[in-house]
């Protein structure tokens, strides 16, 4: 079994001050980690992955993350945030492998406002 | 290429009821994931389809039912609906020729399903 533990509930910032949304998880087993976002009344979409390689991963709307698998730890990070940020951000695991692949375990999720 | 399309977008029954919940997949991807997002919080995993088969399922009672079509589009069925069902249901399509590939899920917009 696996869970994830999204360490802030709701997270204000200021425009272009830098942001990291934390993120720990705990497995019995290997996982890929996940970061999604969700603007308000819509679905999931992927900001970015951890499969396998590099531990610091690159995404899309200039967000990173990095992997510590020491210490469980998936965490988000933007340098400078706009006010089209604004949004719920999720972290989820799943199983490497087969057997579990796609099943996910989401994090509560955090809320992240960029005020002006 | 359309992404995941879900149908209806809203709707609202009574306790009691039957639901059918629809999700077209991305183009030429043969996996579906079904999520229950409550309010406040994060996706739950209800199950996956691959293939027209059930492959794996979450803590959710037999009540919450699921079909994949030969075109891998998917339905979920919720019978008896109680007021604890009211919540955004998401399906997530992916290509299930290995795991990790199986893990890039694409989300739909979600079913915003009201139980009174």
């Amino acid at each position: 079994a696996q869970s994830v533990t999204q360490l802030d509930s709701q997270v204000p910032v200021f425009e272009e001050a830098p942001v990291e949304l934390r993120c720990n998880y705990s497995s019995s087993v290997s996982v890929y980690l996940f970061w999604y976002v969700q603007y308000p009344n819509q679905g999931l979409q992927l900001l970015l992955k951890y499969l396998s390689g590099s531990t610091l991963v690159k995404g899309i709307n200039g967000f990173e993350a990095e992997f510590n698998k020491s210490q469980t730890s998936f965490h988000l990070r933007k340098p400078s945030v706009h006010i089209s940020d604004t949004a719920e951000y999720f972290c989820a695991v799943s199983e490497f492998g087969n057997t579990n692949a796609g099943k996910s375990t989401f994090g509560d999720g955090t809320t992240l406002t960029v005020k002006p | 290429e359309t992404g995941v399309t879900q149908s209806p977008t809203h709707l609202i029954k009574t306790r009691g009821q039957q639901v059918t919940l629809r999700c077209s997949s991305q183009s030429g991807h043969n996996t579906v994931s079904w999520y229950q997002q409550a309010l406040g919080q994060g996706p739950q995993f209800i199950f996956q389809y691959y293939r027209e088969e059930e492959n794996g399922r979450g803590n959710f009672p037999p009540r919450f039912s699921g079909l994949q079509f030969p075109n891998y589009s998917s339905e979920l069925n919720v019978n008896a609906l109680e007021l604890d069902d009211s919540a955004l249901y998401l399906c997530a399509s992916s290509l299930g020729t290995s795991g990790s590939r199986r893990n890039e899920q694409f989300f739909g917009p979600g079913t915003r399903l009201t139980v009174l």
